[in-house]
């Protein structure tokens, strides 16, 4: 079955510091890979996905992600945050099929400290 | 343009009153899912509609949660006799494409808060 785990619950990080949120899957075939970005009282966002193809992905925000298939894992980054950047992250799963299912990590609340 | 909107954004329940919760999509969007976010998790899915045709309602937790969209536009999540486990975020999200294959990109509401007491 899919799964995502998301070990940090909660990072703190300093404004223009780098980041990056830790994400791994368990998928039997290639997986669809997903980071969305909720703030609060907003609803989720996308700020990017993997299908195929270049293993690093751009997305907005100044977003990007590498798939490492070795390690099952798609773990998101930012050279230097910004004090909007703080909000809850959220990596998921997903499969090219009929089924419609996106599978959703626990998050990683991420705080930015001035 | 206009997003994926929802309401009510916050209700509150009795237990075992019934509730009903809307989505709008994005006119024109095919797709529409439903998502519950309990407290300090991710979304979880629970149905998916096709215009009018619900195709998977496998994530519904009992018989108590039922959804429709009977023009294929907007879409109302019902939950009969509310229990304390319902509360929740839901959340919906609309796709501009006629499958329910997940590498579409699904465009989320703000959800509904429901708290049930």
């Amino acid at each position: 079955a899919q799964s995502v785990t998301q070990p940090d619950i909660h990072i703190t990080v300093s404004e223009g510091a780098s980041l990056e949120l830790r994400c791994n899957y368990s998928y039997g075939a290639t997986p669809y890979l997903f980071w969305y970005v909720q703030s609060p009282g907003q609803g989720l966002q996308l700020l990017l996905k993997y299908f195929s193809g270049d293993t690093l992905v751009q997305g907005i925000k100044g977003f990007e992600a590498e798939f490492k298939r070795s390690q099952s894992s798609f773990n998101l980054r930012k050279p230097s945050v910004h004090w909007s950047d703080a909000a809850e992250y959220f990596c998921a799963v997903g499969r090219y099929s009929s089924a419609s299912k996106i599978i959703f990590g626990s998050g990683t609340r991420l705080s930015i400290r001035p | 343009g206009a997003g994926v909107s929802q309401s009510p954004r916050y209700k509150v329940a009795k237990r075992g009153q019934d509730v009903a919760l809307r989505c709008d999509p994005i006119s024109g969007h095919v797709s529409l899912f439903w998502y519950q976010q309990a407290l300090g998790q991710g979304p979880e899915f629970l149905t998916y509609f096709q215009n009018e045709a619900q195709l998977d309602k496998s994530g519904l937790p009992s018989d108590r949660f039922f959804a429709e969209r009977p023009e294929g536009s907007v879409s109302t999540l019902k939950i009969q006799r509310t229990q304390q486990e319902d509360s929740a975020v839901y959340l919906c999200a609309s796709s501009p494409t006629p499958s329910g294959y997940s590498t579409d990109t699904q465009y989320f509401g703000p959800g509904t808060r429901l708290t049930v007491l």
